[in-house]
């Protein structure tokens, strides 16, 4: 059973650059299939989707986030990273790391893909305060 | 940019009850790519639905959806205690690629 653990400082000064490291145990970042994603949750508000690696390295983020962003694997460690930088207080909020993947299923002879998120880490909450 | 919005914000049912619990997105939505999940207070959202209306492994079948287009549904039938939380749906596939809708609360009456 895959499971994922954030880590990384709780409070991050504005300006500078936010980093969290997520461990994933049970199973392999190497492995084909799986989007290794960061995802967040502003206090009291829903969810925002940061952004993605493919095990091949390939990434993908949020528009919103892009100049900001970057994700990256180390295999030997099995561990997905995540680097934000020029922080203010709108980026404060729990982050959270998932496992993204490709559910293909059938309805008779109709075959279909969904794109969801499974398992997901408990979250690590990072404040951004000077 | 796709919004998903959800109705309503809170719900209050009774426990044996049934729930409805709605997501509306801002442009067509391939119902392949609409998935639901619950969030339980202090804990990460969990995979109840994907494709609108196909259960996650482990989800008891109390849980169901339909819709299609821009208009789903999530449906809880004979609320159980534990079913009280956070639900969201997201959608995969419009900028940004991956999104949620801002969550409904199911709270005990």
């Amino acid at each position: 059973q895959v499971q994922l653990q954030e880590s990384g400082p709780g409070l991050v000064k504005p300006s500078q650059t936010l980093s969290l490291t997520c461990t994933v145990s049970g199973g392999s970042v190497n492995s084909d299939g799986y989007y290794w994603s960061w995802i967040r949750q502003h206090p009291e508000k829903g969810l925002e989707w940061i952004g993605y690696i493919y095990h091949s390295g390939t990434t993908f983020s949020n528009p919103s986030l892009n100049s900001r962003l970057t994700i990256s694997l180390d295999t030997s460690k099995n561990q997905v990273s995540l680097k934000l930088s020029s922080v203010t207080a709108a980026d404060t909020g729990v982050y959270y790391c998932a496992r993204g993947l490709d559910v293909r299923y059938c309805s008779g002879d109709t075959c279909s893909h969904s794109w969801v998120f499974d398992p997901w880490g408990q979250g690590t909450l990072v404040t951004v305060s000077s | 940019d796709i919004v998903l919005t959800q109705s309503p914000g809170t719900l209050s049912v009774s426990p044996g009850e049934s729930a409805t619990l709605s997501c509306r997105a801002s442009q067509t939505v391939s119902s392949s790519y609409l998935a639901w999940y619950q969030q339980k207070l202090g804990q990460p959202p969990r995979l109840l639905l994907y494709g609108a209306s196909n259960r996650a492994t482990g989800i008891p079948d109390r849980f169901s959806g339909s819709g299609s287009g821009t208009d789903f549904t999530l449906t809880i039938s004979r609320l159980e205690p534990e079913d009280f939380a956070v639900y969201y749906c997201q959608q995969y596939g419009s900028s940004p690629l991956y999104s949620f809708g801002q969550g409904t609360k199911l709270e005990i009456k």
